[in-house]
């Protein structure tokens, strides 16, 4: 298993602005993934963090609304860009110990307002 | 794409055995069946995941159907805090990637 944290737990932004969320996780793992759970909804993945290179994003998600760095095997970042309320929602952090297996560890994730 | 089918919400005694089903008719041979549960305002905890046998670990078993189509997440002795919503998950590989597919989920509510 893997402990992982988040940066904020929360915030509360204005439209037009950037948050930057932090994922740490207490060790090195192959695969890292960030989420996106709009409210009363299930979970949409946004991209896979890949160390070193560009994140592999999903249909509908943009690197320029969504930057994602991984410098190394157990840090991320997921920045939300030039926000709008419809960005308001839960952004979870996840890990995988394999490549291509699917028991994943959950961050508590960062619940972002944006008014 | 496999998709997954829950009833949106269930009800169940604390302490009797919770059942909940998935149908995931479009199943393909060499995709896995997940659970993972989401206990509120925290991120999802992994359960437990199979192929074509029957699982069991230290907190549910999965009865996965002969032709794969449906599954069932059983919970033997349901307590309160197994209140959540749980979701029934397939792995599939898209674009060269593992991705778990998630559907709507199944809110279980244990009432003493």
């Amino acid at each position: 298993s893997a402990v992982i944290s988040q940066k904020p737990s929360r915030d509360i932004c204005q439209r037009g602005t950037s948050l930057t969320i932090q994922c740490q996780v207490d060790s090195q793992v192959t695969m890292m993934f960030w989420y996106r759970q709009q409210p009363g909804q299930s979970l949409t993945l946004i991209a896979t963090a890949n160390q070193g290179s560009e994140a592999t994003y999903e249909s509908g998600f943009v690197i320029d609304k969504f930057p994602i760095s991984r410098p190394n095997l157990t840090f991320s970042t997921l920045t939300v860009s030039n926000m709008s309320p419809e960005d308001s929602s839960i952004y979870l952090c996840s890990v995988s110990m394999r490549t291509g297996f699917g028991e994943q560890f959950f961050g508590p994730g960062t619940r972002l307002t944006v008014l | 794409d496999a998709k997954t089918t829950q009833p949106p919400s269930m009800d169940c005694a604390e302490g009797r055995a919770a059942n909940l089903p998935c149908n995931h008719s479009t199943i393909s041979g060499n995709e896995y069946v997940y659970w993972y549960r989401q206990i509120h305002s925290q991120g999802p905890q992994y359960i437990i995941h199979g192929l074509k046998n029957n699982e069991t670990n230290e907190m549910a078993s999965l009865i996965i159907t002969e032709d794969r189509k449906s599954s069932t997440l059983i919970l033997p002795h349901a307590t309160l805090r197994d209140t959540a919503v749980y979701y029934c998950i397939v792995r599939a590989l898209l674009d060269s990637n593992y991705q778990l597919i998630w559907g709507a989920g199944t809110k279980l509510i244990i009432k003493p």
